[in-house]
C-alpha cells in the first residue's frame, strides 16, 4: 500500500479482555516496529521484526503482550487480559532496512482504551 | 539506560515568530538523531542527523547536531499555524533495543 495502515483506529475494550491490533506495512519494507505512546509521553519501543522473526522484543512490558508477523508483511500485536494501564496509542512503523533505524514511516496508530 | 530530554515541553508563540526546540541525549552507542512532527497520531519524519555541525534544511525548518555536547536543535522560522504539533526527538543508539529512544516531545502552539 501507499503507507503504513493500522486497524482499528480506535478500540475500546473491557478490562480482562483480549485484543488484537493489526499493522500493514509499506510493501517491500522488511523492518517493522511497534511502539506504545501514553498521553504526554514520547513513543516507547515494544518490538522489532526483521522479516518474519522478532529480532528484538525487549520492549514488551510483560508476557501479556505478544506480536507476530507470520509472512513477513502484516503484523498483529496481541494483548491478553487487558488492564487499564494498557490504554495508549499503539503505533506501528516500517522501514526498508533492518538492523539500522534510518527513516521509518509510521501508521496513524490504534487508540486503545481499556475500561 | 539511554535517555533523550526535550525542552521546552510546551511553547506558545505568535505566527511569524522563530522558535528553537532543544534535544539533549545520553546514549551508549550513538548512530543517529531523528526529528519527527506529530499531528494527531502519526509521527512524520523531518530530519536525520549523523554528523556534527552539518545543518539540514527543509523550507522553514532546519536542524543541527552537536555530538560533542550531545544535543540537537530544531529551528522553525516564520512560523505558521500549520506548524502547531508535537515535535519529537529520537535517537537510534542500537545499544539495547533495536528501535528508537524518544523524548517526551515539545508541544508547539502557533497562535494567529
Amino acid at each position: 500500500g501507499a503507507g503504513v495502515s493500522q486497524t482499528p483506529s480506535n478500540k475500546v475494550t473491557e478490562k480482562g479482555k483480549y485484543v488484537e491490533l493489526r499493522c500493514d506495512p509499506i510493501s517491500g519494507h522488511t523492518a517493522l516496529y511497534w511502539y506504545r505512546q501514553s498521553l504526554g509521553q514520547g513513543p516507547e519501543f515494544l518490538i522489532y521484526f526483521q522479516g518474519t522473526g522478532a529480532a528484538d522484543d525487549s520492549g514488551l512490558p510483560n508476557d501479556r503482550f505478544f506480536a507476530v508477523r507470520p509472512e513477513g508483511s502484516v503484523s498483529t500485536l496481541k494483548i491478553q487480559r487487558t488492564e487499564r494501564g494498557d490504554s495508549a496509542v499503539y503505533l506501528c512503523a516500517s522501514s526498508q532496512r533492518g538492523g539500522r533505524f534510518t527513516e521509518a514511516f509510521f501508521g496513524q496508530g490504534t487508540r486503545l482504551t481499556v475500561v | 539506560e539511554d535517555k533523550v530530554v526535550q525542552s521546552p515541553l510546551s511553547l506558545v508563540v505568535h505566527e511569524g515568530d522563530t522558535v528553537t526546540l532543544n534535544c539533549s541525549y545520553e546514549v551508549t552507542n550513538f548512530r543517529s538523531l531523528l526529528w519527527y512532527k506529530q499531528e494527531k497520531k502519526a509521527p512524520t519524519f523531518l530530519f536525520m542527523l549523523t554528523s556534527s555541525g552539518i545543518e539540514k534544511k527543509s523550507g522553514r525548518l532546519s536542524s543541527i547536531l552537536d555530538k560533542k555536547e550531545l544535543f540537537s536543535i530544531l529551528n522553525i522560522t516564520a512560523t505558521q499555524t500549520g506548524d502547531s504539533a508535537v515535535y519529537l526527538c529520537a535517537v537510534d543508539s542500537g545499544g539495547g533495543a533495536d528501535g528508537l529512544t524518544f523524548g517526551k516531545g515539545t508541544h508547539l502552539i502557533i497562535q494567529p
